[in-house]
């Protein structure tokens, strides 16, 4: 166990759906990243939140969306889902910009769009 | 923006010998590599990482180098074991900045 949790850990829906995937920082993480892996893709950067506030974009589509709560925990919204959406979704945490030491990495939400 | 190139993309050792896995950064602020090792099913984890002020670290079987003028760090495993097959991937950041990674490297140790 990590200590970055995410759920849920598989998500089958169908296309135009909106879905919400969830991810709790390691304790005393103060920042979140979104990375979503595509088959047989590396990691591409979504997103990243530092102690509730958007702090960098990546290539994050219109469709997608994300926040973190005053507790930290994070959400990554993704509407009008279409088949490409299809991806290992991870979250990554870490306690201030991600220099200091590697991230954490959650398990990952295996979204499946039918 | 910062660009992480990483070689090979897969790569096939006999278990025992060594496997070596390069990365090239392009932007000189970049400070910190990690590398992860992501297992089938499972999330990335951090197996080694080396700062700017340093050009070696070894952690049992396996070593960071770091040439900060060639902008090139590389990943070296020795005596490698069937359980060290994974996708190993580089990655480059800066203070407050996200991870930049690699494609990554399939590894596969032939028993």
């Amino acid at each position: 166990d990590s200590g970055v949790t995410q759920t849920p850990k598989h998500l089958i829906t169908a296309t135009g759906q909106r879905v919400t995937l969830r991810c709790s920082p390691r304790s005393g993480d103060l920042s979140v990243y979104w990375y979503q892996q595509s088959l047989d893709q590396g990691l591409q950067f979504l997103i990243q939140y530092y102690n509730g506030e958007e702090r960098a974009k990546g290539n994050i589509l219109e469709r997608f969306s994300a926040q973190q709560f005053p507790d930290l925990h994070s959400e990554l919204n993704l509407s009008s889902l279409e088949l490409g959406d299809s991806a290992l979704y991870f979250c990554a945490s870490s306690v201030e910009g991600g220099s200091a030491r590697g991230y954490t990495f959650g398990s990952g939400t295996r979204l499946t769009v039918v | 923006g910062e660009n992480v190139e990483q070689h090979p993309s897969t790569l096939s050792v006999q278990e025992g010998d060594s496997a070596v896995i390069k990365c090239t950064y392009s932007d000189s602020a970049s400070n910190y590599f990690p590398w992860y090792k992501q297992e089938l099913g499972k999330g990335p984890q951090l197996i080694i990482d080396i700062r700017s002020n340093v050009g070696e670290k070894k952690d049992q079987r396996i070593a960071v180098t770091l040439n900060k003028t060639a902008k090139h760090f590389s990943l070296h495993i020795t005596e490698t074991q069937p359980e060290d097959s994974a996708v190993y991937f580089c990655a480059a950041s800066w203070p407050g900045n996200q991870f930049y990674f690699g494609t990554g490297t399939s590894l596969t140790v032939i028993p």
